[in-house]
C-alpha cells in the first residue's frame, strides 16, 4: 500500500528565505509523485510532477523537487518566499492497484512574513 | 489551461432540500474524481468513476451519489441536504496513464442551514 506524510501542518518563513516543505512517501513499487498548491476558496494546480525522469525537478513559480529514493521523499523547495506562495501546500501519489486513485498528504499551511 | 468546471461555486441551502453539483471537463478525460475538503483540511476521496457508466465508492463515506452518462459530466447529488454536509466539493479528472496528473475544479463551497 501508498501512503504520503507531509511533515508540519504549517511552516512560516520570512520574505526572501528558503521556502522547505517536506513529503515523504512510502511505496512498494516506483511512485508518481506530485506537488500541488491550492489558494483560498481555490482548486488544487499542479506545481510539479515526479514519473521516474530526472529526480530533480522544476515546477512552475519557482519551486523543484527532488526525488530521493533512498530518503523516500520528495521535499519541495524554493530559494527565496514571496509573499503570494502563502498557500496551502499538498503531496500526492498515484496509486498502482489499478484504480487510478491518488493519495494526498494532509497538506502543509504556508505563511510568509514581511 | 485545464478545463474543468463546476457550479455553483457557492450554494446555502436549507436542511432536507435535494441538491446536485455540477462537474464538467472538455478534455475527455475517461477518469473523473469527487473530494470532499472542510476548510484547512486534507482532502477525501468520496467517488471516481473510470468512464461512461462505471462509478466506484472513495475512502470516505458519504451520503451522495454520482452518475456518468457522458464522458464529460459527473454531476453529484445529495437527496436530503444536512448541516453535517456542510463542506467544500472538489471536482477533478485525469487521463490515462497514471502519471498523469488529476486536474482540479475551482470548487462548491457548500453551506446547509
Amino acid at each position: 500500500a501508498q501512503s504520503v506524510t507531509q511533515l508540519g501542518s504549517h511552516v512560516s518563513v520570512s520574505e526572501g528565505a528558503l521556502v522547505l516543505l517536506r513529503c515523504n512517501y512510502s511505496s512498494s513499487v516506483p511512485p508518481y509523485l506530485f506537488w500541488y498548491v491550492q489558494y483560498p476558496n481555490q482548486g488544487l494546480q499542479l506545481l510539479l510532477k515526479y514519473t521516474s525522469a530526472a529526480t530533480l525537478v522544476k515546477g512552475i513559480n519557482g519551486f523543484e523537487a527532488e526525488f530521493k529514493k533512498s530518503e523516500t521523499s520528495f521535499h519541495l523547495t524554493k530559494p527565496s518566499a514571496h509573499m503570494s506562495d502563502a498557500a496551502e501546500y499538498f503531496c500526492a501519489v498515484s496509486t498502482t492497484s489499478g484504480t487510478y486513485k491518488y493519495i494526498f498528504g494532509t497538506g502543509t499551511r504556508l505563511k510568509v512574513l514581511a | 489551461e485545464a478545463d474543468i468546471y463546476q457550479t455553483p461555486r457557492y450554494l446555502v441551502i436549507g436542511t432536507g432540500k435535494k441538491i446536485t453539483l455540477e462537474c464538467s471537463q472538455t478534455m475527455g478525460h475517461d477518469k473523473m474524481y469527487w473530494y470532499q475538503q472542510d476548510p484547512g483540511m486534507e482532502l477525501h476521496l468520496i467517488h471516481y468513476s473510470y468512464g461512461v457508466n462505471s462509478t466506484e465508492k472513495g475512502d470516505l463515506s458519504s451520503e451522495s451519489t454520482v452518475s456518468r452518462i457522458r464522458t464529460e459530466h459527473f454531476p453529484l447529488t445529495l437527496e436530503s441536504a444536512r448541516p453535517s454536509h456542510t463542506s467544500q466539493y472538489l471536482c477533478a479528472s485525469s487521463d490515462f496513464p497514471q502519471h498523469y496528473e488529476q486536474y482540479f475544479g475551482p470548487g462548491t463551497r457548500l453551506t446547509v442551514t
